[in-house]
């Protein structure tokens, strides 16, 4: 069982559409990461939020933090072909006695010219 | 601040032979992680070090791959006897102190292709 579950798995969508993808836990978290990462590289990270409720916006990002701290948002408004890349979001998760940045899978998103 | 160098970017080996791939994290950064990612999956952790101590492994972890960060600097990861399900993406991140370790900054990874 996955700590962060992702929604959708894919998502296909044209040009200027708008779009939600979901980070749901049963855990609650200090702060949670997403991150953007394009085939063949690396994840990039986009954005940290850490206060329940906060928003925060990148340009055509919106990015949600949910109220108990369990659950996030990313909210792409009118959609352009670089948004295409896999979504991740990420939070700091006990293992042992450390704390450790643990993935969902990811919400995949291709957008269509 | 050049970022998280990984090296190399690809690897393609024979199965059975041994791999060390190569990770230079941002400088000031003390914790490093090492992550394997396969196709439609996240990032799944394997080890991460702080400074030079290797405090935390994963079960995905087998007795074939062993980690170092010898001066709290780079870290290699090798592979032993490499297997055909050894294939994925070796993703190396580091973090700092300065931001409570909650954010990771990763390499472009190495991709892994045994044959």
């Amino acid at each position: 069982t996955q700590l962060l579950e992702q929604s959708p798995q894919f998502l296909s969508i044209q040009e200027g559409e708008n779009l939600t993808v979901y980070c749901n836990s049963s855990s609650v978290f200090s702060s949670l990461q997403w991150y953007r990462q394009e085939p063949g590289e690396g994840p990039v990270l986009l954005v940290t939020v850490v206060t329940g409720g906060e928003v925060k916006k990148l340009k055509r990002l919106t990015f949600q933090f949910g109220d108990a701290r369990k659950d996030s948002s990313l909210h792409i408004t009118a959609a352009q072909t670089g948004d295409t890349g896999l979504y991740l979001c990420a939070g700091r998760v006990q293992s042992g006695g450390s704390y450790i940045p643990t993935f969902g899978r990811g919400t995949s998103l291709i957008v269509h010219p | 601040d050049t970022g998280v160098s990984q090296d190399p970017r690809h690897k393609i080996t024979k199965r059975g032979q041994n791999v060390t791939f190569r990770c230079d994290p941002i400088s000031e950064h003390n914790r490093l992680y090492w992550y394997r990612q396969t196709l439609g999956q996240g990032p799944e952790f394997l080890t991460y070090f702080q400074n030079e101590a290797q405090l935390e492994k994963s079960r995905l972890l087998s007795d074939r791959f062993s980690a170092e960060r010898p001066k709290g600097s780079f870290s290699t990861l090798e592979i032993q006897r490499t297997e055909q399900g050894d294939s994925a993406m070796y993703l190396c991140a580091s973090s700092s102190i300065w931001t409570g370790n909650t954010e990771a900054f990763f390499g472009q990874g190495t991709r892994l292709t045994v044959v």
